[in-house]
């Protein structure tokens, strides 16, 4: 089976471009996390979908980051205009909808380095 | 204060010994699920074993062993006959399932564990 697919996997671009991360989550999962990972603050969960609606987004950092969800297998997160404090691993991960366990499956994340 | 601690930023263990990396949570969330993640250097994040709050029983995955104490608030990761490709960041996290935080996962900071021939 396919796992979390993202891309790009690897992004280099100017402070104030427009930066699109894509991701596509395990087919017939129900939620869809992004996270971004960096040295200073490790792991951090930015946003949450259940079904395609957002649930949580208290960990979006600011007015230029953007998530949507448009169908159960399609996720963006945006990042306009970038800047360099956005430099990070962007994590992409889903799961299925059950009590319990639920294993959260990563992407292989798309590093953005914005210069 | 910090939901999940890992307190061994590093370690550093000979190949074929057994290593335990720590992990203390905490929760007032009855229900809730411990995760051990592995990333290796090329970045990824690979999921390697789960303990639910309620499991009777310690959860094993091949060489992976969760110590999971409770009354503790300890969920340790066992590995035994440790491997080259051990080597990587390893992440203790958890998930409160009724109340409380997101659904999605609270990480630690991670151990980085170095296995040496």
């Amino acid at each position: 089976d396919a796992g979390v697919i993202q891309s790009p996997r690897h992004e280099v671009t100017e402070m104030g471009q427009e930066v699109t991360l894509r991701c596509k989550p395990i087919s017939g999962h129900d939620y869809l996390f992004w996270y971004r990972q960096t040295m200073m603050r490790g792991l951090e969960l930015l946003i949450y979908f259940n079904n395609n609606v957002p649930i949580d987004d208290s960990g979006m950092p600011e007015d230029r980051f953007s998530a949507k969800m448009p169908n159960a297998s399609f996720s963006t997160l945006k990042i306009q205009p970038s800047e360099p404090r956005d430099s990070a691993v962007y994590f992409c991960a889903s799961r299925k909808k059950r009590v319990g366990g639920n294993t959260i499956y990563f992407g292989e994340g798309s590093w953005l380095t914005v210069v | 204060a910090q939901k999940i601690t890992q307190t061994q930023p590093g370690m550093f263990v000979q190949e074929k010994e057994a290593v335990t990396l720590d992990c203390t949570y905490d929760t007032s969330d009855p229900s809730y699920g411990l995760f051990w993640y592995k990333q290796p250097s090329s970045g990824e994040m690979i999921f390697l074993i789960y303990q639910g709050s309620y499991d009777q029983q310690n959860a094993t995955e091949g060489r992976y062993s969760l110590n999971f104490q409770k009354a503790r608030k300890s969920a340790n990761l066992v590995i035994s006959a440790s491997q080259l490709g051990d080597s990587a960041m390893y992440f203790c996290a958890m998930r409160e399932v009724t109340g409380g935080g997101a659904d999605g996962l609270t990480f630690g900071k991670g151990t980085h564990l170095i296995i040496q021939p």
